[in-house]
């Protein structure tokens, strides 16, 4: 079966430093990526780890262990913009590796 | 660049009646999916072609069926409409094992 669990909503303030927890357990595993999504619109990609590690990109962090089905989402910075819907997705080892998406969580900046 | 390009941005049905909706990969991207997203949820996997044959089938209801075009587009037939398919429909492509690339969505309202 498939679950991926991340936090339903965070509140940071502006300026600050997040993390974003999201957790797995799938049937096969083939990469998994970050999401920003504003409301009624298209999600963004932001990150993708598929080997263990760090992998930082601007103000965007994104870590993934794989032995633990487990990977994070570091914001720094934060910018009133970054509030948004920031969704975590495992792509799959079906012939086509479709992403399966986590709930998402809702972030808040605040100034 | 070129991004993935869906068709209507908006739709307004009422019940029972039709609907369709079309998506235009990105060139020479080989597979294309569809998700379906309702207000407050993740999204959800409907369907994928992969080079213009059905590769996978997730939660699509009977009454949806898609395909794929010798032009690579693709479209979702939608009948007998409720009120419960009133969500964002999006399409994404990809090259092999990159990264997805959605399509600003189709937002579907029932009545």
């Amino acid at each position: 079966g498939q679950n991926i669990d991340q936090p339903t909503e965070m509140t940071a303030t502006e300026g600050a430093i997040v993390q974003i927890n999201c957790t797995y357990q799938t049937s096969g595993f083939n990469g998994l990526f970050w999401y920003q999504q504003h409301a009624g619109e298209a999600p963004t990609f932001l990150s993708y780890n598929v080997l263990d590690g760090l992998e930082e990109k601007g103000r965007f962090s994104s870590f993934l262990s794989r032995s633990k089905g487990y990977s994070y989402l570091l914001l720094k910075e934060l910018q009133m913009k970054d509030s948004a819907s920031y969704l975590c997705a495992v792509r799959d080892r079906s012939n086509t590796g479709k992403l399966i998406f986590g709930q998402g969580t809702t972030l808040q900046v605040k100034p | 660049a070129a991004g993935v390009i869906q068709s209507p941005r908006h739709l307004i049905k009422e019940k029972r009646e039709t609907a369709t909706l079309k998506c235009y990969p990105i060139p020479r991207h080989d597979t294309v999916y569809w998700y379906q997203q309702g207000p407050g949820q993740d999204p959800q996997f409907l369907i994928s072609f992969y080079e213009k044959m059905q590769s996978d089938k997730g939660s699509i209801p009977d009454r949806f069926s898609a395909q794929q075009f010798s032009d690579y587009h693709s479209e979702l037939n939608m009948s007998s409409l409720e009120l419960g398919d009133s969500a964002l429909y999006f399409c994404a492509s990809s090259l092999g094992p990159g990264r997805f690339h959605f399509g600003n969505g189709t937002r579907l309202t029932v009545t």
